[in-house]
């Protein structure tokens, strides 16, 4: 089975920082381009941060940039988030997804993302 | 505000038709065949319904069908059933600036 698991979330005070793990089984991890994606109970999916199969290429949304990193460890099947510099805003559930695109080497086109983890929750709150 | 603007939300009653519509800009939608759809019942994982603007991953209800023109990309449902009823968020490739842009997504509701 394909199957995607997150872990690392929990409840940190602002300031502070988390990392987030997902772990991948059932397909060839470096082949696929994967995705954060966070979503505030209530609100919307929101793009958090993408990183190419091989790494190399690695893509933040605006209000991430500077303060979250995405890596993976192909040789572990797992992708990382680490969270910095955490804001109240920042709380939501936080999805892990894998690109449907097979070549996704180097860079991370979008073309759709067909395997989610369940997600993990990220509190923060003082 | 969300960079891809769809409608709150949409109704039909079962067995009808309904379009979702998703409107972005020449730089998004209007410039790659990268759209994508979701249905994400509340509580649960979000389902890739359709990727590259008209394919449909294997197992999803050949009833999902999308399709595009110019900016704005559309989502149809043919035969609407009860189990469709779901929020749908469509998505695009946003180019060099940012990967992937979002939706605010559309209620359906099935009367």
């Amino acid at each position: 089975d394909v199957q995607l698991l997150e872990s690392g979330g929990g409840l940190v005070q602002p300031g502070g920082s988390l990392k987030l793990s997902c772990v991948a089984s059932g397909f060839t991890f470096s082949n696929h381009a994967m995705t954060w994606v966070r979503q505030v109970p209530g609100k919307g999916l929101e793009y958090v941060s993408s990183i190419s199969g091989f790494g190399s290429g690695t893509y933040y949304a605006d209000s991430v940039k500077g303060r979250f990193t995405i890596s993976r460890d192909n040789s572990k099947n797992t992708l990382y988030l680490q969270m910095d510099s955490l804001r109240v805003e920042d709380t939501a559930i936080f999805y892990c997804a894998k690109d449907i695109d097979t070549s996704g080497w180097y860079h991370h086109y979008h073309h759709g993302m067909d395997v989610w983890g369940q997600g993990t929750t990220v509190t923060v709150s003082s | 505000q969300s960079a891809l603007t769809q409608p709150a939300s949409v109704s039909g009653s079962p067995g009808q038709s309904i379009t979702l519509s998703c409107t972005g800009t020449s730089s998004d939608v209007g410039n790659y065949l990268l759209v994508s759809w979701y249905q994400h019942h509340p509580g649960k994982v979000p389902k890739l319904v359709i990727y590259e603007v008209n394919k449909r991953p294997s197992g999803v209800s050949d009833r999902f069908s999308g399709s595009k023109s110019g900016n704005t990309a559309s989502l149809t449902i043919s035969g609407l059933q009860a189990e469709d009823e779901a929020d749908y968020y469509c998505s695009s490739f946003g180019g060099s600036r940012i990967r992937v842009l979002f939706g605010g997504g559309t209620k359906l509701t099935v009367l």
